[in-house]
């Protein structure tokens, strides 16, 4: 299996504009997981899905970030409109609940808003 | 919510010896409690995870250990190698869905 796969893996944008990012699970994963890695808050849970279904969103800071789960294959975590402050290594990560805790992460996305 | 503390924040080490990281966490209901290393501009991977009806686990050179009274855990890394430097997170867990991370060790073992 190749892994938690995510992109872009670098996104520079300008503050205002729209940023979506992208993630594929591993297959036959059950839980998605969406993280924002930064210095000052170290790693944070934004929005977990399990079977595409949002369980829980309340790590979500504001209004102008969403996540979709379409399928079990596919997640999206957009922001609209982006900040400078929402510069961070965005992670996302699948487990399998029956086999384990097991979180595994992708590679992540380096964003960064001018 | 759970709190989690992780110390120290660096942490450096000569080659061959054992480096120790230390965590609390306060909600006595987490049960589930994972490490992760994350090497520079990596994803984080998990390196070894306790339960909490287990008080020790190892795996080589990597062990974790659990107080469930003192609510504290910890990683002990023996024979230090440098490919072992990086970021290490502890996390508690209740349910294997919220993690909660500690802010990280960053370890460096010098040849």
């Amino acid at each position: 299996d190749a892994g938690v796969i995510q992109s872009p893996r670098h996104e520079v944008t300008e503050m205002g504009q729209e940023v979506t990012l992208r993630c594929k699970p591993i297959s036959g994963h059950d839980y998605l997981f969406w993280y924002r890695q930064t210095m000052m808050r170290g790693l944070e849970l934004l929005i977990y899905f399990n079977n595409n279904v949002p369980i829980d969103d309340s790590g979500m800071p504001e209004d102008r970030f969403s996540a979709k789960m379409p399928n079990a294959s596919f997640s999206t975590l957009k922001i609209q409109p982006s900040e400078p402050r929402d510069s961070a290594v965005y992670f996302c990560a699948s487990s399998f609940r029956q086999s384990s805790y097991e979180q595994y992460f992708g590679p992540g996305t380096r964003l960064t808003v001018t | 919510g759970e709190n989690v503390e992780q110390h120290p924040s660096t942490l450096s080490v000569q080659e061959g010896d054992s480096a120790v990281i230390k965590c609390t966490y306060s909600d006595s209901a987490s049960n589930y409690f994972p490490w992760y290393k994350q090497e520079l501009g990596k994803r984080p991977q998990l390196i070894i995870d306790i339960r909490s009806n287990v008080g020790e686990k190892k795996d080589q050179r990597i062990a974790v250990t659990l107080n469930k009274t003192a609510k504290h855990f910890s990683l002990h890394i023996t024979e230090t190698q440098p490919e072992d430097s990086a970021v290490y997170f502890c996390a508690a867990s209740d349910t294997g869905n919220q993690f909660y991370f500690g802010t990280g060790t960053s370890l460096t073992v010098i040849p």
